[in-house]
């Protein structure tokens, strides 16, 4: 059965880094997403992306952050300079259909800034 | 911000009783309610789902109970196993939003 992968599985980086997390997700889907999950809270939506362009963000989703396609099977989630307050995990999703409107879900990014 | 609210926040049940966990929206936009269940360390996967155009849909032990009028929609887990033991999200989607909004989140424990 097709899945969404994600890469690194866990990432620790010092405060002010960059980071770069990696999806691919499942390859006949159009639309992709990011969400993040604070430690025992709820998934939060971060991002929405349909040909090649973002189609809605949330508050979360500042300037340090970013979304990029670059090859037509990546799918990437940067974060400029990371806080504190990024830690957690980050799930990126597709769907295939927006008629279907299934997202189907990689396992995760860990984040750990310190 | 359009706000889930999910309850109870745990649920501890019996192995082969019914598990209840019941989800509240605001907006009737909401074209699509899904369930995700949540192994630790595992990202959500979708369980079942409903359209708001029926009241019921049932897939093997899971049934989820849709109240349109109410704006209410619950996960009925029937004959739970220790298996089933996981956390579950309900959420909303609209394809106007073209996101999904979780729920709290619902801790289950079936216990032998």
């Amino acid at each position: 059965e097709p899945e969404v992968t994600q890469t690194p599985s866990h990432q620790v980086t010092q405060m002010g880094q960059e980071v770069i997390l990696r999806c691919v997700p499942i390859s006949n889907h159009l639309y992709f997403y990011w969400y993040r999950q604070i430690l025992g809270q709820k998934v939060e939506f971060l991002v929405s992306f349909y040909n090649n362009e973002i189609s809605e963000k949330s508050e979360i989703f500042d300037d340090q952050f970013s979304v990029e396609r670059p090859d037509g099977s990546n799918f990437t989630l940067k974060i400029r300079s990371t806080k504190l307050e990024d830690s957690a995990m980050y799930f990126c999703a597709s769907m295939g259909d927006r008629a279907v409107e299934t997202q189907y879900f990689g396992p995760g990014t860990r984040l750990l800034v310190l | 911000q359009q706000q889930v609210k999910q309850s109870p926040q745990s649920l501890i049940v019996q192995k082969g009783g019914i598990s209840i966990i019941n989800c509240a929206y605001e907006n009737t936009a909401f074209d699509y309610f899904p369930w995700y269940q949540q192994f630790p360390g595992k990202g959500p996967a979708l369980l079942i789902a409903i359209r708001p155009d029926v009241s019921e849909k049932k897939e093997g032990r899971f049934t989820i109970s849709f109240n349109k009028s109410a704006k209410q929609f619950s996960l009925h887990i029937m004959d739970s196993q220790p298996g089933d033991s996981a956390t579950y999200f309900c959420a909303v989607f609209t394809g106007g939003g073209n996101k999904l909004t979780f729920g709290t989140g619902t801790q289950l424990k079936v216990e032998l």
